[in-house]
């Protein structure tokens, strides 16, 4: 059974700071890995993808994947009250899979 | 550009009816993925189809059925509806089955 954990939450941190939002997948196979943030009864939407070790930025978005240790996070610098909303962490396995596996989600508050 | 369309937006039906909700994806892209979202998980993998076949089918009962058509959009099937079926289905489009995934705005289910 492939498993992708992360927090619940909810997190909260002051407008402003850095927020880290934590992923953990337990199939070592995983190639794939994406970060979409979730506005309450919205649809998901795509923020960030990483297939590398090490860390990716795009504007005040870092995710940054460890194989090694089967973790991936995504650091968002100056967090903005915008930026509240459920955080989901989804892998996708190797070559030939088509098959997202989502955490449940990071609820994330931004508090002004 | 259009994004991922789906249809209807909301739907209530009734245990033991049947529902057909559909999905049009991105210009250009070729695979439509289906998922279920209840209310406080992620979403959960249903079926994926590239090129009008199936490419993979998650833990759902036969009660599931989808097809994708010559313009690459796509139906999902449900029947012998249960209250357990309500929820958020999502619709999400990858222009290869293997790229990332954009997801429509998702039709809300409820069986009552």
């Amino acid at each position: 059974q492939k498993e992708v954990e992360q927090n619940s939450g909810p997190l909260s941190v002051p407008e402003g700071a850095i927020a880290s939002l934590n992923c953990t997948y337990s199939d070592r196979g995983s190639q794939s890995f994406f970060w979409y943030r979730q506005y309450s009864g919205k649809s998901p939407e795509l923020i960030m993808f990483i297939y590398s070790n090490g860390d990716k930025e795009d504007g005040r978005f870092t995710a940054q994947l460890n194989k090694a240790s089967q973790y991936v996070s995504l650091l968002i610098r100056d967090s903005q009250p915008s930026d509240s909303a459920t955080y989901l962490c989804a892998v996708k396995a190797g070559a030939g899979s088509y098959q997202l596996t989502f955490g449940k989600g990071t609820k994330l508050s931004v508090i002004p | 550009d259009a994004g991922v369309t789906q249809s209807p937006t909301h739907l209530i039906k009734t245990r033991g009816q049947h529902v057909t909700l559909r999905c049009s994806p991105i210009s250009g892209h070729k695979s439509v993925s289906w998922y279920q979202q209840v209310l406080g998980q992620g979403p959960q993998f249903i079926f994926q189809y590239y090129e009008k076949e199936e490419r993979g089918r998650g833990n759902f009962p036969d009660r599931f059925s989808a097809r994708q058509f010559p313009n690459y959009s796509s139906e999902l099937n449900v029947n012998a509806l249960l209250l357990g079926d309500s929820a958020l289905y999502l619709c999400a489009s990858s222009f290869l089955g293997e790229t990332e995934a954009f997801f429509g705005q998702g039709t809300r289910l409820t069986v009552v």
